[in-house]
């Protein structure tokens, strides 16, 4: 039982361009959204995080948004540079009593091109 | 220069045989976890760890053992009773136990020869 999925696997985008990867998840128990991004032979690093008592965190390039009702959330980049090909996770978590449990999506591979 | 080292890069396992993954970190977190990766799937956690000598199973802990007799080192055993090792481990720490942010390490490929 896939509880978050990236439907999509890659993505193709020009330099410049936005870049929208997306995420879908059906536990209406998450409260806590996260982006992570990885590069090839490296570990995933954290991008960005969105509670859910918020539709939208901002970080420089990069935006989060989350529709609740729709359980989906996306990741914005604007604008894409080709630093950013790399493959992108997004993962939830629900509350807690002890430990983290993070339920990850497959991952998009995003390639950004000159 | 604080992280997370997991070694080796490279792991081949025969038949029937034990093998251990390495994980240390030098950033002072208490939670520690491993995590594999499949081809087209997303990581699934293994076992994890909030403090020194208690570790819990997580999603698919059947096959795996794990050790946390330092706050540094995590070690991961693939035992023989794992019958489909060949993934990507991944190993991450936080630095509390409600930490949603995790740092990871840069991973072991782990191959059956």
């Amino acid at each position: 039982d896939q509880q978050v999925k990236q439907n999509s696997p890659s993505l193709s985008v020009q330099e410049g361009r936005i870049s929208i990867l997306n995420c879908d998840y059906t536990n209406s128990m998450f409260d806590y959204f996260l982006w992570y991004k990885k590069y090839p032979a490296e570990g995933p690093t954290f991008l960005i995080s969105i509670s859910s008592i918020k539709d939208k965190n901002e970080d420089g390039r990069f935006t989060v948004f989350l529709n609740k009702s729709a359980k989906h959330l996306s990741l914005h980049i604007v604008p894409s540079q080709p630093g950013d090909s790399a493959v992108y996770f997004c993962a939830a978590s629900a509350p807690m009593t002890s430990g983290s449990r993070l339920t990850f999506g497959e991952g998009t591979q995003l390639t950004v091109n000159p | 220069d604080g992280g997370i080292t997991q070694s080796p890069k490279y792991l081949f396992r025969k038949e029937g045989q034990n093998v251990t993954l390495s994980c240390e970190q030098n950033l002072n977190h208490d939670a520690m976890y491993w995590y594999r990766q499949d081809p087209g799937q997303g990581l699934r956690l293994i076992y994890y760890s909030q403090i020194v000598n208690d570790f819990q199973k997580g999603d698919i802990a059947e096959g795996y053992s794990v050790s946390r007799e330092k706050k540094e080192s995590f070690p991961l055993t693939v035992t023989s009773a794992q019958k489909n090792p060949t993934a990507f481990y991944l190993c991450a720490s936080s630095n509390d136990r409600l930490s949603e942010k995790l740092f990871f390490g840069s991973g072991t490929q782990l191959s059956v020869l």
